[in-house]
């Protein structure tokens, strides 16, 4: 069965403060697709990266890296010096099944960065 | 440019009625993809359309379905409302779609969402 779990449901950290959200995901399928998307209490989802299955290169944009390892079926997403607009839900979402393939969310990690 | 429209914000329905829900996406992306978010059951994934066609799909029901016309817009069609189609809908378009698109030069777009209730 597919599966993404994020097992942390909510952080604390204070700005400046480096914080890894953690994304772990099953599936037999041997091309998929994994996703990061932010949050904001503005509601509105914003789409940050995607990585396919054959990519494992680490990822660093800005102050957001991502960890992509198969070995473990882990997806992490680290924030170098948090600042306080990094506040939001991060969701880690998993994409298997081909072409009419389904995606899912893992359950979200609350992050909040405290000035 | 203009972002991705999503119409109406609000809507208040009764169970049992039907609601179609629209998006429209940026200029010149021909993916959007359709999304169910509730507190209980979290982020959920509907379905993809691209160039009129449904492309990927999730685990819903036939009460839930949807199309994309030839200038890209899409509706999404929910029939026989029950209580816990209440949510927030959201759509977003990209270039290529989900699984397509090119990383460098393509992202996806979401809109602010419909806040369905259903009573």
């Amino acid at each position: 069965a597919q599966k993404v779990t994020q097992a942390q449901t909510e952080i604390s950290v204070v700005e400046k403060e480096d914080v890894t959200l953690d994304c772990v995901y099953e599936t037999r399928d041997t091309t998929y697709y994994l996703f990061w998307y932010k949050q904001p209490p503005s509601g509105e989802l914003v789409f940050l990266i995607r990585r396919n299955s054959f990519d494992e290169q680490n990822e660093i944009s800005g102050r957001y890296s991502w960890n992509f390892q198969k070995s473990t079926s882990s997806f992490n997403f680290t924030i170098t010096a948090s600042q306080v607009v990094d506040s939001a839900v991060y969701f880690c979402a998993l994409m298997y099944g081909g072409s009419q393939g389904n995606l899912i969310f893992g359950k979200g990690t609350k992050l909040s960065v405290k000035p | 440019k203009a972002g991705v429209t999503q119409t109406p914000r609000y809507l208040i329905k009764t169970r049992g009625q039907q609601v179609t829900l629209s998006c429209s996406p940026i200029s010149g992306h021909r993916s959007v993809s359709w999304y169910q978010q509730t507190p209980g059951q979290g982020l959920q994934f509907l379905f993809e359309y691209f160039s009129e066609t449904q492309r990927n799909k999730g685990n819903f029901p036939g009460r839930f379905s949807g199309r994309q016309f030839s200038n890209s817009r899409s509706e999404m069609n929910v029939s026989t409302l029950e209580l816990g189609d209440s949510a927030l809908y959201l759509c977003a378009s990209s270039l290529a779609g989900l699984a397509r698109f090119n990383l460098i030069t393509d992202t996806q777009y979401f809109g602010p969402g419909t806040r369905l209730t259903v009573l």
